[in-house]
């Protein structure tokens, strides 16, 4: 099966500029991921959609970080305006359900943003 | 607030060494508990998972990890690495009730194994 494609690998912008990240699930998997990994850490969850609706977004900065999931299949991340401190890997990984046991989170290669 | 702790940041070896990669995480409750392995150019992927029942539970490439619920301790263990372990080695913990998705993971532990 195909896995979880997101795009661009690499992005450098300018501080207070805006990026946006996209993310294309495994095919048929309802509930999608974005992580972001700072450099030296482990992944940390920003948000959690189920189908189209949000599931779990209590650790999204959402004064500049926004995420939307419109027809419940593939997504974009988008930061406005970033800050030196948004530099890191954006993960996005999709699991078939939310329940763990018979259904593991599918990681894609990650966006490497740098901020100047 | 849940804490996962990875003791060791880089880890080097021979091949056909042993290896023990520690973890202890902080939550009283019931947890699940994830090793994660990211390959050099690829993407992070699940090595293996504890939910219930048996604490010693056997992943992919022959790693095992035992959960040690007294030590709140998830220690990932290979009898005898190879080169191609070579990776970065995650350690996750998601706190029961809580959001599917909201796993908590530690720093990593890099693994470098010498032919």
């Amino acid at each position: 099966e195909a896995g979880v494609a997101q795009s661009p690998r690499y992005k450098i912008i300018e501080k207070r500029q805006s990026v946006a990240f996209w993310c294309n699930p495994i095919s048929g998997h309802a509930t999608l991921y974005w992580y972001q990994q700072i450099l030296g850490q482990g992944p940390k969850l920003l948000i959690q959609f189920q189908n189209n609706g949000v599931v779990d977004d209590s650790q999204l900065p959402k004064d500049r970080f926004s995420a939307e999931r419109l027809k419940g299949v593939d997504s974009t991340l988008k930061i406005q305006p970033a800050k030196l401190e948004d530099s890191a890997v954006y993960l996005c990984a999709s699991s078939l359900i939310t329940g763990f046991y018979n259904s593991p989170l599918h990681f894609g290669n990650g966006t490497r943003l740098t901020v100047t | 607030a849940q804490s996962v702790s990875q003791h060791n940041h880089h880890v080097i070896l021979s091949e056909a060494a042993s290896l023990e990669l520690g973890c202890n995480y902080s939550y009283g409750g019931t947890v699940n508990l994830f090793w994660y392995v990211q390959y050099p150019g690829q993407h992070l992927q699940l090595l293996l998972k504890y939910f219930s029942g048996d604490p010693l539970v056997k992943g992919i490439k022959g790693f095992e990890a035992e959960f040690i619920k007294s030590k709140f301790s998830f220690n990932l263990r290979k009898p005898s690495v190879q080169w191609s372990d070579t990776a970065e080695y995650f350690c996750a913990v998601n706190a029961g009730g809580g959001s599917q998705g909201n796993l908590i993971f530690g720093k990593g532990t890099k693994l470098s194994v010498k032919p």
